[in-house]
């Protein structure tokens, strides 16, 4: 079965700084997705960023980024000019070709300090 | 276009009664998806249905069903529940599968169901 670890249960930034949070998977499938999903307090879940294992290029969208490295099975998302409207849970998620929809990691609670 | 709905927004019941939660997909979305959230174990999938039918399942017992309508909309049952069901619930709708597609899942704000 597939694991997904996150390995920082909180982080602090200030605001305009940059972080990256951190997500280790572990599966013996070649092709596959991970993303990142943002939960707020609202508790919505938003897609934050996607990536396909197949596609070499590092993801991103505004300031969003990911550094993918699939050799490692790392999967990092870095927030650039951090801004107050991005705190929230961050969580890290698996999906392959098998049966068991998206395998999540445990979250990231993401502060930023204004 | 309308989100995921889900109904209701929060629930109390007591141990050993049944619920049944609900989920309306986005519109011509015809995957839906069910998870528990719960502090301890975090996020677990349950289970996913695409044109009324399951085609996949969590690890959770028996008493957790589910069911999906021609119009794409999904209930989910809890039969008997116990403390330990008390969490929140999401649902996720997509186009495709799960297996074969990647399109975006979307999140619905969840049903928080306490057990007491």
């Amino acid at each position: 079965a597939q694991t997904v670890t996150q390995s920082q249960p909180e982080m602090s930034v200030q605001e305009a700084e940059t972080v990256t949070l951190s997500c280790t998977y572990d599966t013996s499938e070649s092709d596959y997705y991970l993303f990142w999903y943002k939960q707020p307090p609202s508790r919505q879940m938003i897609l934050v960023i996607r990536q396909e294992a197949y596609k070499q290029q590092n993801a991103t969208e505004n300031r969003f980024s990911v550094n993918f490295q699939k050799a490692a099975k790392s999967f990092s998302l870095k927030i650039s000019d951090s801004q107050l409207g991005d705190a929230a849970m961050y969580f890290c998620a698996y999906k392959g070709g098998g049966a068991d929809g998206l395998t999540f990691g445990k979250g990231t609670h993401l502060i930023i300090q204004p | 276009k309308a989100g995921v709905t889900q109904t209701p927004r929060y629930l109390i019941k007591t141990r050993g009664q049944q619920v049944t939660l609900s989920c309306s997909p986005i519109s011509g979305h015809r995957s839906v998806s069910w998870y528990q959230q719960t502090p301890g174990q975090g996020l677990q999938f349950l289970f996913e249905y695409f044109s009324e039918t399951q085609r996949n399942k969590g690890n959770f017992p028996g008493r957790f069903s589910g069911r999906q309508f021609s119009n794409s909309r999904s209930e989910m049952n809890v039969s008997t529940l116990e403390l330990g069901d008390s969490a929140l619930y999401l649902c996720a709708s997509s186009f495709g599968t799960l297996r074969t597609d990647n399109t975006e899942a979307f999140f619905g704000q969840g049903t928080r169901l306490t057990v007491v």
